[in-house]
């Protein structure tokens, strides 16, 4: 599996854009990038995943350059209970391995008023 | 989508005795469950994978006879602490592949042992 790097932390302000860039430079062909946020004491949910160029959905955006070798997790006009972890997966359609998932550090978005 | 609901959310017990956890699929018949254990401001650690009616898989350094793992039926796994100590404590949570795209999370249980 492709390791990834993020950023440890991030601070942000309510209304603002929040871009979470992560690198993964051993990505596979075969690979998807997924992203899921975990808020404390709680399981992680998934958010958005996509292969290439740009996906979006009701929550954020995923940019994805040509080369794949990174991501950005782009989350628009962050509130306060954006506040939480947020992991980037390099693997197959469930963002690891035959569904068992390798999670890096992550990133805690700390969103303020 | 696939729901996973894990009971209990938390739990204290004594150092020495058993805990059991379970984690139940609501909507979706997973052959495959996974348990992750999660220490304070660490991200999540895969434990095993929790295989429907076959032994389970654990991943390196993970006791399998410390944490007995059962997956008797294509909605239900359970993972029992056996004799607990306070190195134990932590947040364990069990996942499945729900579909084609993402894993599905339970709440996540909070051991603590005293």
């Amino acid at each position: 599996l492709a390791k990834t790097t993020q950023p440890i932390s991030m601070d942000s302000y309510e209304g603002q854009e929040v871009n979470i860039t992560c690198s993964h430079n051993n990505i596979a062909t075969n690979d998807y990038i997924t992203w899921y946020q975990q808020f404390p004491s709680q399981g992680p949910r998934f958010i958005i995943q996509g292969y290439k160029t740009k996906v979006t959905n009701e929550v954020a955006s995923l940019f994805i350059p040509a080369d794949r070798k990174s991501s950005t997790l782009s989350l628009p006009r962050v509130s306060l209970s954006d506040t939480a972890v947020y992991y980037c997966l390099v693997g197959d359609n469930y963002g690891g391995s035959q569904g068992n998932l390798i999670f890096g550090k992550g990133t805690k978005l700390s969103v303020k008023p | 989508g696939a729901v996973v609901s894990q009971h209990p959310s938390r739990v204290i017990c004594k150092s020495g005795t058993s805990v059991k956890i379970e984690c139940r699929s609501l909507d979706f018949q997973a052959t495959t469950m996974f348990w992750y254990r999660q220490f304070p401001k660490q991200s999540l650690m895969l434990m095993a994978t929790s295989n429907e009616g076959s032994k389970a898989t654990y991943e390196q350094g993970v006791e399998k006879d410390k944490f007995l793992i059962n997956h008797a039926s294509l909605t239900l796994s359970t993972l029992t602490v056996t004799s607990a100590h306070p190195e134990d404590s932590s947040f364990y949570i069990c996942s499945n592949t729900g579909g084609n795209t993402e894993a599905f999370f339970g709440q996540g249980t909070r051991l603590t042992v005293v």
